[in-house]
């Protein structure tokens, strides 16, 4: 099983549209981050939680650490935020280097 | 402020020949890190460094090396490539791994070994 699991794998929407990125996570952590992944190929860090939530924009991030669980929801969708999302959490203690990374989820936003 | 550079942005590679990929960031981070990512995979960590002169092994370390010189500059060494390290290499940095340590990558290095 993987420390990280992101869901849904594939999403695809229509511009104007609500959209919700569930990460789950099996390990303690420190913080959690939510990554863009452009279809370039590019990444650009987007948010690093560790409580409660955050708002960038139309982004906005949410962590509830006693369920290890966060969100990543998009409001008025855009066919700019087309990319992959990718969560990433660091553990307490172990290798100070090491973050865990979600296999992403890739989202397709139709005109 | 260019954020973090890497080069080259695509490299071919022969089965048994090495090559360096270059990293450079103008922020001052103390943190630099080296992930590759495989298709359908997570990425994963191959090296880090805390600091100049200081480097530590990551997930996946076999078939490379690292120093750290510079506070700027981390190069990754790929000794004797093999196809196993066809990848997307992405470095990446931060001022500090705790709260506040938002991480910044470079456009990333796609490599093939035939």
């Amino acid at each position: 099983k993987n420390e990280v699991e992101q869901s849904p794998q594939n999403l695809t929407a229509q511009e104007g549209e609500f959209i919700t990125i569930n990460c789950s996570y099996s390990v303690g952590i420190s913080a959690l981050h939510w990554l863009q992944q452009h279809p370039g190929g590019g990444i650009v860090s987007l948010f690093m939680l560790s409580s409660g939530k955050k708002k960038h924009g139309r982004l906005i991030a949410t962590i509830n650490i006693q369920e290890k669980h966060s969100s990543l929801h998009i409001t008025a969708s855009h066919p700019r935020d087309s990319a992959v999302y990718i969560c990433a959490v660091r553990g307490h203690g172990g290798s100070q280097g090491n973050l865990i990374f979600g296999k992403g989820t890739k989202l397709s936003v139709k005109p | 402020n260019a954020g973090v550079t890497q080069t080259p942005k695509f490299r071919i590679l022969k089965i048994g020949q090495s090559m360096t990929l270059q990293c450079t960031q103008d922020m001052n981070h103390n943190y630099m890190y080296w992930y590759r990512q495989d298709p359908g995979m997570g990425l994963k960590l191959i090296y880090y460094s805390v600091g100049a002169g200081i480097t530590d092994k990551g997930e996946v370390p076999n078939g490379y090396n690292v120093s750290r010189s510079t506070t700027e500059d981390f190069p990754l060494r790929l000794e004797l490539a093999a196809p196993s390290q066809t990848s997307v290499y992405f470095c990446a940095s931060s001022y500090t791994i705790e709260r506040s340590g938002e991480l910044f990558f470079g456009e990333g290095s796609r490599l093939t070994v035939l």
